[in-house]
């Protein structure tokens, strides 16, 4: 795996509003997809580990989708609350771990 | 959940001086922990992989004499940076990994060098 990309850098969407967001990688020697929450000061929180073509992930109103055969996953927020404002990772592993940049998350009040 | 925490939260250092970070699992066991890098608005770049008990695997790129790692416990590890300078100042997170579990690891809160 070269490079995993993560679209779009920041996002601003207002409180109530859902939301989603990108991760795209080389589909080729596939293993994982990991998406994690991190808020500043703190430590990166897990979300989900997909690792099946199709998988569908949800925790409360956070889910994700999976495509290994196009090289993409989707986050998704359904009715964002302050508290979702956060930097969302996304980390790809082959042989080993690879991150994206994040999408910044900001919700306006 | 697992908690991982890392001290310092961040530090300021003069140019030559060496610098030691902890990484401690709090209420598990990890065999193995991560150090990663990150330089502003870049990815998290992995350094080297540690291993309780034997030498750290380090990626390419990453000077095993400068990077010194440490994992002499199963719940600490240490990142030292030795001689440092100011092209080392970065933001740098570990991350621990349960002893049962493949495909989870839980980060600390990260250290913040600044090398003057």
């Amino acid at each position: 795996i070269l490079n995993v990309e993560q679209s779009p850098q920041s996002l601003h969407v207002q409180e109530g509003d859902s939301t989603n967001f990108t991760c795209s990688f080389p589909s080729s020697n596939f293993y994982a997809l990991h998406w994690y929450r991190w808020e500043t000061a703190k430590s990166p929180e897990a979300l989900f580990v997909m690792t099946l073509n199709g998988d569908e992930k949800k925790k409360g109103r956070i889910s994700a989708t999976l495509n290994t055969k196009e090289g993409y996953s989707y986050l998704y927020i359904k009715g964002s609350q302050p508290e979702d404002s956060a930097t969302y990772l996304c980390a790809v592993r082959d042989d080993k771990i690879i991150f994206g940049k994040g999408t910044r998350l900001h919700i306006l009040p | 959940g697992a908690v991982v925490s890392q001290h310092p939260s961040w530090v300021i250092c003069k140019s030559g001086t060496s610098v030691k970070i902890e990484c401690r699992s709090l209420d598990f066991q990890a065999t193995t922990m991560f150090w990663y890098r990150q330089f502003p608005k870049q990815s998290l770049m992995l350094m080297a992989t540690s291993n309780e008990g034997s030498k750290a695997t380090y990626e390419q790129g990453v000077e095993k004499d400068k990077f010194l790692i440490n994992h002499a416990s199963l719940t600490l590890s240490t990142l030292t940076v030795t001689s440092a300078h100011p092209e080392d100042s970065s933001f740098y997170i570990c991350s621990a990994r349960p002893a049962s579990v493949v495909d989870t690891q839980y980060f600390g809160p990260g250290t913040r060098l600044t090398v003057l």
